[in-house]
């Protein structure tokens, strides 16, 4: 069974540093990663998509990398802003259920 | 503007009462999901359609019910069998079950 662990939790940045947030799945075998952003009691916004064949994608100051055999992604921002602040989940898909299973995402907070 | 549409935001149910929450898309996307989510937690699967006329269980389907009789429309009822229906639905939709997920603004179901 598919799991999913992102590290850290929570985490608090001061505006314009550099960041990192760490995603680590159990099963190698997926189809795709994807990084979403959720703002409090909204959806989620999908915000990088990364392919089980590619290492990593890029938009504007994101980007994600994906290492598939050591089951791990890494969501990297860049020169953070306050509007940043959210938190982050990453899922995977995993091929025989064909559905998306979810880490328990890290919340940021950049502050001024 | 396409995109996919949840109503109500906001659903109170009696003890006993079925409710149904709506989840329209204009994406003319193929899949469709239904997710909960609860403080602390992933999301979770409710069920999935990969195609009209046809939908599948996801990991916590007891107490659900859903139907699929148009693309764009992909409606879940919680059902008095639901014993903790008390979370944030969020439905999803893809071009394929491969492809990237989109998410709606989600339903804030809360039993009074």
């Amino acid at each position: 069974k598919q799991e999913v662990t992102q590290i850290p939790a929570a985490l608090s940045v001061p505006e314009g540093e550099n960041l990192v947030l760490n995603c680590s799945f159990t099963d190698s075998a997926i189809y795709n990663l994807q990084w979403f952003r959720q703002d409090p009691g909204k959806g989620l916004t999908s915000l990088l998509l990364i392919q089980s064949s590619q290492r990593e994608q890029t938009s504007g100051r994101l980007n994600a990398s994906l290492d598939k055999s050591s089951g791990r992604s890494t969501l990297y921002i860049a020169a953070s802003q306050p509007g940043d602040s959210a938190t982050y989940l990453c899922a995977v898909l995993t091929g025989t259920a064909s559905k998306l299973t979810f880490g328990t995402g890290t919340r940021l907070q950049v502050t001024l | 503007d396409g995109g996919i549409t949840q109503s109500p935001k906001y659903l109170f149910r009696k003890e006993g009462q079925n409710v149904t929450l709506s989840c329209e898309q204009n994406l003319n996307h193929d899949a469709m999901y239904w997710y909960r989510q609860d403080p602390g937690q992933g999301l979770r699967l409710i069920y999935y359609s990969q195609i009209v006329n046809d939908f599948q269980k996801g990991d916590i389907a007891e107490g659900y019910s859903v139907s699929r009789e148009k693309k764009e429309s992909f409606p879940l009822t919680v059902t008095s069998a639901q014993k903790n229906p008390t979370a944030f639905y969020l439905c999803a939709s893809s071009v394929t079950e491969s492809s990237e997920a989109f998410f709606g603004q989600g339903t804030r179901l809360t039993v009074v």
